[in-house]
């Protein structure tokens, strides 16, 4: 079936400096997409969303981009700071209320 | 805020037994999901519920059972709890709108072990 992944397992990242995660995924034909963030010992939380008729949408200190061409979807973080090292999902709408997760990134950002 | 609460956050069962595991939202959604989260796997849907007494199967229903008798619980049921169920389970809601933007919400997870 149609699935949803993520370049890296890992990203370390400088205190201040951006980051950005990286996301594939294969069904063209998805057109909504969640990032979730997910803390040690705590369920997924969100932090932003992006519909298929958009390319870009922006939070505070996240932007996420949306290459429907290539299929890649990132989440940049700006002035990463030590509350930010945590595991990273995106996932996509497969219909019916139904959500299909990658496997996350963890990322870990260094003092 | 959101509030999705799963009733422990840590369990340790012996092979055999019948475990529940309890969920609760506050916020009269209509969808309930039962997920488990292994390394490397990421979360994979076990159960669905859209309305009160409805369910349908997810990608991993063998094993699992659900029950959902008021809107706002969402009970997942091992009938013989087996150690290849050791994991990280999480129960999530959301709004169920006709519209794409289903945001679902999260518990804190129970993590169970199986001995």
């Amino acid at each position: 079936g149609e699935s949803v992944g993520l370049h890296l397992p890992t990203l370390s990242v400088q205190e201040g400096d951006n980051s950005i995660i990286n996301c594939a995924y294969s069904n063209s034909a998805s057109d909504y997409f969640i990032w979730y963030k997910q803390e040690s010992g705590k369920g997924p939380q969100f932090i932003i969303d992006i519909r298929s008729n958009m390319d870009k949408r922006q939070g505070q200190r996240v932007t996420v981009l949306l290459n429907k061409t290539v299929k890649h979807l990132s989440l940049q973080i700006a002035a990463t700071q030590p509350g930010d090292s945590a595991v990273y999902f995106c996932a996509e709408n497969r219909g019916d209320y139904k959500l299909s997760f990658g496997a996350g990134t963890t990322v870990t950002v260094r003092a | 805020d959101v509030k999705v609460t799963q009733s422990s956050r840590y369990l340790v069962k012996r092979t055999g037994e019948k475990v529940f595991l309890e969920c609760v939202q506050d916020m009269d959604h209509e969808n309930m999901f039962w997920y488990r989260q292994d390394p490397g796997l990421g979360l994979r849907l076990i159960y669905f519920s859209y309305d009160v007494k409805m369910k349908e199967k997810g990608d991993i229903p063998e094993g699992y059972s659900v029950s959902r008798e008021k809107k706002e619980r969402f009970s997942l049921i091992l009938e013989s709890a087996s150690t290849n169920q050791t994991s990280m389970y999480l129960c999530a809601s959301s709004f169920g709108s006709e519209g794409f933007w289903d945001i679902q919400y999260f518990g804190a997870g129970t993590r169970l072990s199986v001995l």
